[in-house]
């Protein structure tokens, strides 16, 4: 299995709604990551988790909270967003440890936030 | 920190005619060099890397890059593009030993009939 699977493929939330997206990979990455990539525009990174432990945390809002509960698994909790929030959401993974190794991205969830 | 500067936000080029998307990287310390390509709707893939070794890198798709130190450059080029190859491609550098990827601003290529 060499892909990383994001659900859902799209999603669109209130300014209220509580939701969550999921990212799973069975490649036996031992790093994961969230982008958050806006129209036209490169992918800003804005969290890194490491055998399972937060490593970098970009600054993000805290209406954006990551969990990662396994080593396959990456979630990302959203509560009360904005719609400047809007954008697609890009999970990512690669080997630990390892900073010659590329990401293998999924295809992300496309997030409208109205 | 590292930058990297992609010097073309768009490259319209003929089908079958060659194309080289151009990439300038900055850092004070070592770094590893990659090329993503994102087509719509989707997220990115891993084109080709450069670590170390020799300075042309080749993709299975026909694509290649070449590392330049001395210039900071790290050029994709194709000699032959096809319409499949409209995609935006991102070029992308890794500290060595660091946790973050930064990327590019992107180049779009549209390749036209």
């Amino acid at each position: 299995d060499t892909e990383v699977t994001q659900t859902p493929k799209h999603l669109v939330m209130g300014m209220t709604n509580k939701k969550s997206l999921k990212c799973e990979q069975h490649m036996g990455h031992r790093a994961m990551y969230w982008y958050k990539q806006k129209a036209k525009k490169p992918p800003e990174l804005m969290f890194v988790y490491s055998y399972e432990k937060l490593s970098i945390n970009e600054s993000v809002p805290s209406r954006f909270s990551p969990e990662c509960p396994n080593s396959s698994l990456l979630n990302l909790h959203l509560h009360a967003l904005q719609p400047e929030d809007s954008a697609l959401y890009l999970c990512a993974s690669s080997q630990a440890g390892v900073s010659n190794y590329g990401y293998t991205f999924g295809s992300g969830t496309r997030l409208t936030v109205v | 920190a590292q930058s990297v500067t992609q010097l073309d936000s768009q490259v319209p080029v003929f089908e079958e005619a060659p194309v080289e998307l151009r990439c300038n990287y900055s850092s004070s310390v070592s770094v590893y060099l990659f090329w993503y390509v994102q087509y719509p709707n989707q997220g990115l893939q891993l084109l080709l890397k450069y670590l170390s070794g020799s300075t042309l890198v080749e993709s299975i798709n026909g694509f290649e890059a070449e590392f330049n130190k001395s210039q900071t450059s790290f050029h994709l080029r194709k000699p032959s593009v096809h319409i499949s190859d409209t995609a935006e491609y991102f070029c992308a550098v890794r500290q060595a030993g660091g946790f973050k990827t930064i990327f590019g601003a992107g180049t779009r290529l549209f390749v036209k009939a």
